[in-house]
């Protein structure tokens, strides 16, 4: 069956920019979550969604950072006015439930390069 | 809260010889721990992971871990490296909330050579 997908794949825009990464989970997945993977910090976790509430954004880095869930369904991160320190590999997970013994699926990720 | 430490950054091996990927967690709570692996430009795929039951853990590719309570240890073998298993592993604790938020080792990257 299909996987999580990201799109785009790569995306390289300027500082000051604005980009938003899409990400489709698993159908019937009812948690998603959003994840950062870069050299300095590793793997980080963004946000999580339960249906289209976000009850944990503790990970968003700063308030440029915004995502939203729409139908239970696809999600999108926004950041506004990119910096360098943005650059890195966003990764999309979703879960059928989200407890804490659920396995979590991840999409191929998304290559932010903020010139 | 909960951490992961991953001892080795970079593991190297031969072809045919036993992988060992060192894991130790902190938690104050009874963990639910995970190992990832991750290919290149792919996302993490599952290997394997412990909930509640027992201790040894079979995954996906023929490897295993071993949940350590005394030594708050989940450390990944496998018995027998094969080339196609050279990729990038990840350890992982599920923090004490109620969702699986996951905390991430740093990762150990994984050669085998022929």
């Amino acid at each position: 069956g299909a996987g999580v997908s990201q799109s785009p794949s790569n995306k390289v825009t300027e500082k000051g920019k604005d980009v938003e990464l899409r990400c489709d989970p698993i159908s019937g997945h009812t948690a998603l979550y959003w994840y950062r993977q870069s050299l300095g910090q590793g793997l980080e976790f963004l946000i999580y969604f339960q249906g289209n509430s976000a009850p944990d954004k503790s990970g968003l880095p700063s308030d440029r950072f915004s995502a939203e869930r729409t139908g239970g369904s696809v999600s999108t991160l926004t950041i506004q006015r990119t910096q360098q320190e943005d650059s890195a590999v966003y990764l999309c997970a979703s879960s059928s439930f989200g407890t804490r013994t659920d396995t979590q699926y991840f999409g191929p990720g998304t290559r932010l390069t903020v010139l | 809260a909960q951490s992961v430490t991953q001892l080795g950054s970079h593991v190297s091996v031969s072809e045919g010889a036993l992988v060992l990927l060192r894991c130790n967690y902190s938690s104050s709570v009874p963990p639910y721990l995970f190992w990832y692996v991750q290919y290149p430009n792919q996302g993490l795929q599952l290997l394997l992971k412990y909930t509640t039951g027992a201790t040894l853990v079979k995954g996906i590719n023929g490897f295993e871990a071993e949940f350590k309570k005394s030594e708050t240890s989940f450390h990944l073998t496998k018995p027998s490296a094969h080339m196609s298993d050279a990729a990038e592993y990840f350890c992982a604790v599920s923090e004490a909330v109620g969702y699986n938020k996951l905390i991430f080792g740093a990762g150990t990257r994984l050669a085998v050579h022929p």
